[in-house]
């Protein structure tokens, strides 16, 4: 069973741009989250969706930020525009639901460098 | 208050010994889930273990077992017979029931194995 996929694996881009990652989630799971690593700041979740709806937005740094999930097998998170702390490696994670025993299995994640 | 405490930053281990990755944790919550994750060069995150608060026994996958003391809160990764590809990142998360969309991660260990 293929497990979470993410793509671009690598996306370098100038300051400014519109970027968009994206994210297929294992099939049947039914929670997926959008996280980003720096060194500064960790692991941080920037938001997360159950069966395709936004439920918690909080961690989501400025408007430039945007997430969808038009589909139970397809994320994207748009950075428009992007700027160079943005810089960072974006994951995507899923989990089969939202018990405190369901594990997340993450991506491979997506990194990104703002020029 | 940090919710997840990794106190050690970096940790060294001679190839074929043991190890102990420290994690503590803070909640109120009676149902919680505690997980380690791996994470590589490469940049993956890798799910490792999961012990839930409600468990008897600590948990143990191959390798890597879990010391869980639920009244000291902490949750102890131990890695035995330490392997040169074991060298990694490895964080501690925890899933809480009253905010069971979300895992909250410390800030991460630095395990390199020497030979």
């Amino acid at each position: 069973d293929a497990g979470v996929i993410q793509s671009p694996r690598h996306e370098v881009t100038e300051m400014g741009q519109e970027v968009t990652l994206r994210c297929k989630p294992i099939s049947g799971h039914d929670y997926l989250f959008w996280y980003r690593q720096t060194m500064m700041r960790g692991l941080e979740l920037l938001i997360y969706f159950n069966n395709n709806v936004p439920i918690d937005d909080s961690g989501m740094p400025e408007d430039r930020f945007s997430a969808k999930m038009p589909n139970a097998s397809f994320s994207t998170l748009k950075i428009q525009p992007s700027e160079p702390r943005d810089s960072a490696v974006y994951f995507c994670a899923s989990s089969l639901d939202r018990t405190v025993a369901e594990t997340q299995y993450f991506g491979p994640g997506t990194r990104l460098l703002v020029l | 208050a940090q919710k997840i405490t990794q106190t050690q930053p970096g940790m060294f281990v001679q190839e074929k010994e043991a190890v102990t990755l420290d994690c503590t944790y803070d909640t109120s919550d009676p149902s919680y889930g505690l997980f380690w994750y791996k994470q590589p060069s490469s940049g993956e995150m890798i799910f490792l273990i999961y012990q839930g608060s409600y468990d008897q026994q600590n948990a143990t996958e191959g390798r890597y077992s879990l010391n869980f003391q639920k009244a000291r809160k902490s949750a102890n990764l131990v890695i035995s017979a330490s392997q040169l590809g074991d060298s990694a990142m490895y964080f501690c998360a925890m899933r809480e029931v009253t905010n069971a969309g979300k895992s909250t991660f410390g800030d991460g260990t630095t395990l390199t194995v020497k030979p």
